[in-house]
Formats: C-alpha cells, structure tokens, sequence
C-alpha cells in the first residue's frame, strides 16, 4: 500500500496564481485533512472531510478550497496564492477518527513569491 | 480540548531510555493522550495514544499518572533514527471530526 500520497513534492507560484494540491489515499479512510505548518511551529488544521461530498473548515480556511468527489481523493485548491501561503501542506487520512490514528503523507513545500 | 505543556527541546544519547514528559493538568475524563512524532522533512507519524492505563507497542510505551494530570512517552533504547519533534495532543473522545490539535512540541536529539 501506498498509504498517502501528495503531488508536488515542490512548488514555486507567483502572486496571483493559482494550484492544486493534490493528495491520495488507498486505505479506504473516511477522515481526511489538510493541514499546513508554517517554520517551527505545530501543524495547523485548513479543512477537513468525514466522507465523500463532505467537507468542513478547520482553523485557518481563508485562501483555500477543497473537493471531496471520492474517498481517495481530497484535492487542495489555492486561489490567488499570497507570501503568507508560503508553507509545508500535509495531507493526512485516518478510518475514522483520531483513536484509529492518522496517516501523512511526506508533504509539498510551496513557496510565494 | 485541553492544553498540554511540553519542554521544547530535550537532549539523550543513543541506546539509552529516554523519557518525554507531558503535562495536561485540565485534563478531562474523556480526553485521550494521543503521541505523534515528526522525523525532519516528514509529516507527523502515530507514536501511541491512550485514556488511563499505560500503553505499550513496538515503538513507545505510554506512562499515565494517577490523577492523569501528566503523561510520558518512553523510548525504551533510543537510536539515532528516533531523533524527531514529538507531540502530546489531547483529544475528547467525543470531540467531533475536526482534527488533532498539533503544538510545538518536544524537539529531541539524540547524540551518537
């Protein structure tokens, strides 16, 4: 198994642009996440889904957009990328919950400029 | 969910016991103690969790206080390998979908 994967591993946008963050998982998780970790702090939550169709902000939303259309997938779009988007985004699934334990994945390194 | 406190950094030498303290004194009855370790250029991984008695698995053992008002991940012979940020997250059994709450946590080095 593969567990979760995320594409790009690297990203370098310019202000303005827009990408998706792509990430997979094929160990049939209902939860997903986005989170995003900023140098030298913990990890903060973007949003989150408990299924396909369903999806939910976490602590810091604004700039992003998410998709849930299958439970493999759980794509990451930012719009109109900002320096504060500067970041390392990690994707994680879990079956159901925090007492089944998340998997990452090893991350995409994006930079604004 | 409740606060936890860790030292932000802590220092051991390989193939010694280290022991990583976790204080949660506002804990409540259903938070659980959820440990996650994060190795340099990777994404967090699950160490070990649990509610009132200890735990072990072939990573860590979990040590939870009486009053549960502290915790402590144990690594039982360090390696070089264990040398990674370690988190203690509390967790309210019922807390909803939302995710782990991750803070700065514990950076351990380990020396060779």
């Amino acid at each position: 198994n593969a567990g979760v994967t995320q594409t790009p591993k690297f990203r370098i946008l310019k202000i303005g642009q827009s990408m998706t963050l792509q990430c997979a998982q094929d160990m049939n998780h209902n939860y997903m996440y986005w989170y995003r970790q900023d140098p030298g702090m913990g990890l903060k939550l973007i949003y989150y889904s408990v299924g396909a169709g369903i999806t939910d902000k976490g602590e810091v939303p604004n700039g992003y957009n998410v998709s849930r259309s299958t439970t493999e997938d759980f794509p990451l779009r930012l719009e109109l990328a900002a320096p504060s988007q500067t970041s390392v985004y990690f994707c994680a699934s879990s079956y159901q919950g925090p007492n089944y334990g998340y998997t990452f994945g090893s991350g995409t390194r994006l930079t604004v400029v | 969910d409740a606060k936890t406190t860790q030292p932000n950094s802590m220092e051991s030498n390989e193939e010694e016991p280290v022991h990583l303290p976790c204080n949660h004194s506002t804990i409540s009855g259903t938070d659980y103690i959820h440990w996650y370790r994060q190795l340099p250029s990777q994404g967090p991984e699950y160490v070990i969790h649990g509610l009132t008695s200890n735990v072990n698995n072939r990573m860590a053992s979990l040590a939870i206080a009486e009053d549960r008002k502290s915790s402590t991940l144990i690594l039982h012979r360090a390696t070089l390998r264990d040398a990674a940020v370690y988190y203690c997250i509390l967790r309210d059994e019922g807390g909803g979908a939302d995710g782990l709450t991750f803070g700065k946590g514990t950076h351990l080095i380990i020396q060779p």
